[in-house]
């Protein structure tokens, strides 16, 4: 059974920093791309950033480029999301996504994970 | 970035109606489309990849179509379980987006 398990959300200052980690279990880690994905209290989807499976491909939102950095540890079948100067408009829930089999769309999800940026 | 347009935002039906919903990219991404379930409190649940492809362990009654920039999703008899908000998702370019959200209620 595949899972994802976020942690490391909580409550933040704006201009702080954050990291949060999904692990994973079910499936061969390292043999898919990963991605995470937020969502506003009450708001829509929002893609955040993608991994490779190896990690030399990354890609983020315009939203969060040069703030945020996405990594990922094969041997330990961990993916991360460094969030570096947080603003009030980064309070979200996000989710850890694993690609499906053919393409960049999200065939399992975690449960996410809330940040809270406010003074 | 791609836009995705979905329409209606909400809609009212009962159990047993067909429902659908319409996603419009504001350019062409051939079948790189995808649909989304979510119900209040929950991660999303993939339904439909490829446009058209039903993902395993998703009821029949789901069904999707298009290409290029118009695409639909179709609930053949809604059930009491399918009340939920349903996204489209490009992934034919990144960035990766998704449509607004189409919320559907109890009439």
């Amino acid at each position: 059974e595949v899972r994802l398990v976020e942690s490391g959300g909580g409550l933040a200052q704006p201009g702080g920093s954050l990291r949060l980690s999904c692990a994973a279990s079910g499936f061969s880690f390292s043999n898919f791309e990963m991605n995470w994905v937020r969502q506003a209290p009450g708001k829509g989807l929002e893609w955040v950033s993608y991994i490779s499976s190896s990690g030399s491909s990354i890609q983020y939102a315009d939203s969060v480029k040069g703030r945020f950095s996405i990594s990922r540890d094969n041997a330990e079948n961990s993916l991360y999301l460094q969030l570096n100067s947080l603003r009030a408009e980064d309070t979200a829930v996000y989710y850890c996504a694993k690609v499906g089999t053919y393409d960049v769309y999200f065939d399992f999800w975690g449960q996410g994970t809330l940040v809270t940026v406010s003074s | 970035a791609i836009q995705l347009t979905q329409s209606p935002s909400s809609l009212s039906a009962s159990a047993g109606d067909r429902v659908t919903i319409t996603c419009r990219a504001s350019q062409g991404i051939t079948s790189g489309l995808a649909w989304y379930q979510q119900k209040a409190g929950k991660a999303p649940k993939l339904l439909i990849y490829d446009a058209s492809n039903l993902e395993s362990g998703v009821p029949s009654r789901f069904s999707g179509s298009g290409s290029g920039t118009d695409f639909t999703l179709t609930i053949s008899t809604l059930q009491p379980e399918d009340f939920a908000t349903y996204y489209c998702q490009q992934f034919n370019s990144f960035p990766v987006t998704f449509g607004g959200g189409t919320k559907v209620e109890i009439k």
